[in-house]
């Protein structure tokens, strides 16, 4: 059972290169959601879906876009990298409906520095 | 909207001392309070939750939690730290539907031999 699993883990892109950051669920799970550690401001809330189909936006979602086509993957989209985005990006996911506290289940992230 | 802060973003202990971890929230809403553990490169795990109930809350590594609704506070404690607990320790909220998650600045615990 691999958990949530992110891929890559490391990445370097230049100002105006655009990116896909993969994430991939096998446990099943509705909800999956993408955030960004920045040191001192904790984790903060990019996008989240609560099924295939469906996302939505969170805390800080300009400058990426999501898509949620399976149960199974949800991944992050950077059109135009910014050095503003800069990061550490974990995806984390876990059930919904009458789940809705249960805690999420994180990936190992992925370090991205843009030039 | 819910946010948390965590009031310490340093806290060295001496091993086998016991430590507290300060979070308080705020929110117009009942939410659900955890806390979140995270070692060097890895991703985040749970150490404990509150729901509801007891306003005790135990979980895993001996650690253990308070909700105070009157304070609006959520501390973690542990009675005695091992330097395996050395890590950076992240409170966090959410509303009852659970979508949105709102978390802490974090606090780095270091356990000194």
């Amino acid at each position: 059972n691999a958990g949530v699993t992110q891929t890559p883990k490391f990445q370097v892109l230049k100002t105006g290169q655009s990116m896909t950051l993969q994430c991939a669920q096998d446990m099943n799970h509705e909800y999956m959601s993408w955030y960004r550690q920045d040191p001192g401001m904790g984790l903060r809330l990019i996008h989240y879906s609560v099924g295939a189909g469906i996302t939505d936006q969170g805390e800080v979602p300009n400058g990426y876009n999501v898509s949620r086509s399976t149960t199974e993957d949800f991944p992050l989209r950077l059109l135009s990298a910014a050095p503003s985005q800069t990061s550490v990006y974990f995806c984390a996911s876990r059930l919904t409906g009458g789940y809705s506290n249960q805690p999420q289940h994180f990936g190992d992230g992925t370090r991205l520095s843009i030039l | 909207a819910q946010s948390v802060t965590q009031l310490d973003s340093q806290v060295p202990v001496f091993e086998e001392a016991p430590v507290e971890l300060r979070c308080n929230y705020s929110s117009s809403v009942s939410v659900y309070l955890f806390w979140y553990v995270q070692y060097p490169n890895q991703g985040l795990q749970l150490l404990l939750k509150y729901l509801s109930g007891s306003t005790l809350v135990k979980g895993i590594n001996g650690f253990e939690a308070e909700f105070n609704k009157s304070q609006t506070s959520f501390h973690l404690r542990k009675p005695s730290v091992h330097i395996s607990d050395t890590a950076e320790y992240f409170c966090a909220v959410s509303d009852r539907a659970g979508n949105q998650f709102y978390f802490g600045t974090g606090t780095s615990l270091t356990v000194i031999p």
